[in-house]
């Protein structure tokens, strides 16, 4: 069954530095998105991707914050400059019908922001 | 007033026993609605989309009224493994894919 990978599982750094979590969607699926969990809160949504282009974004996604898919086989989120309240589980999503919007879930990656 | 709200719970029931969790959501405007399922940190999965004419899966049935702005989810004859996180999802609808989810309501199934 096609789903949706996620790496690394598992990122910690240091307070300031920049990171990138990648996500690889499933093949044929035209919507992306980014989630983020703090441990114990609700799942948030930052950002959806369609065409090349962001389509909708949360509060949440400010300036720190960039998606891109570079190689119409990645899509990454890049965060600038990480702060200690960035740590969170970060989920990648996508759908391949955007009217009835079932998304898949990658599996997640932990951020550690020390 | 949150844009979807769940009683986070804990429900704790027997085995066997029927359960129902109940979500309310404020945008009358959206569009779309599902039942996700979400075990300790682990990804959300998607349990079934919620359909105004209500739907079953087995022993899970779901139901939408839109003029209350509730979906609920029922569960017959509960199973330990049903034990997780149920998050309720909202779609918002209009040219834009923003999405909502619930805190989830934990469900926990004894023995």
């Amino acid at each position: 069954e096609p789903e949706v990978t996620q790496t690394p599982s598992h990122q910690v750094t240091q307070m300031g530095q920049e990171v990138i979590l990648r996500c690889v969607p499933i093949s044929n699926h035209l919507y992306f998105y980014w989630y983020r969990q703090i441990l114990g809160q609700k799942v948030e949504f930052l950002v959806s991707f369609y065409n090349n282009e962001i389509s909708e974004k949360s509060e949440i996604f400010d300036d720190q914050f960039s998606v891109e898919r570079p190689d119409g086989s990645n899509f990454t989120l890049k965060i600038r400059s990480t702060k200690l309240e960035d740590s969170a589980m970060y989920f990648c999503a996508s759908t391949t019908d955007r009217a009835q919007n079932i998304q898949y879930f990658g599996a997640g990656t932990r951020l550690s922001v020390l | 007033r949150k844009e979807v709200e769940q009683d986070p719970g804990p429900f704790n029931v027997p085995e066997g026993a029927t359960v129902a969790f109940n979500c309310t959501y404020s945008n009358s405007a959206s569009q779309s609605f599902f039942w996700y399922r979400q075990d300790c940190r682990k990804e959300p999965k998607l349990l079934m989309s919620v359909y105004s004419s209500g739907n079953e899966d087995g022993r899970f049935t779901a139901q939408l009224n839109r003029a209350s702005q509730y979906i609920s989810l029922l569960i017959r004859d509960s199973k330990l493994s049903d034990s997780a996180t149920y998050l309720c999802v909202v779609l918002e609808s209009g040219g834009y894919q923003k999405v909502t989810f619930g805190t989830g309501t934990k469900l926990q199934v004894i023995p």
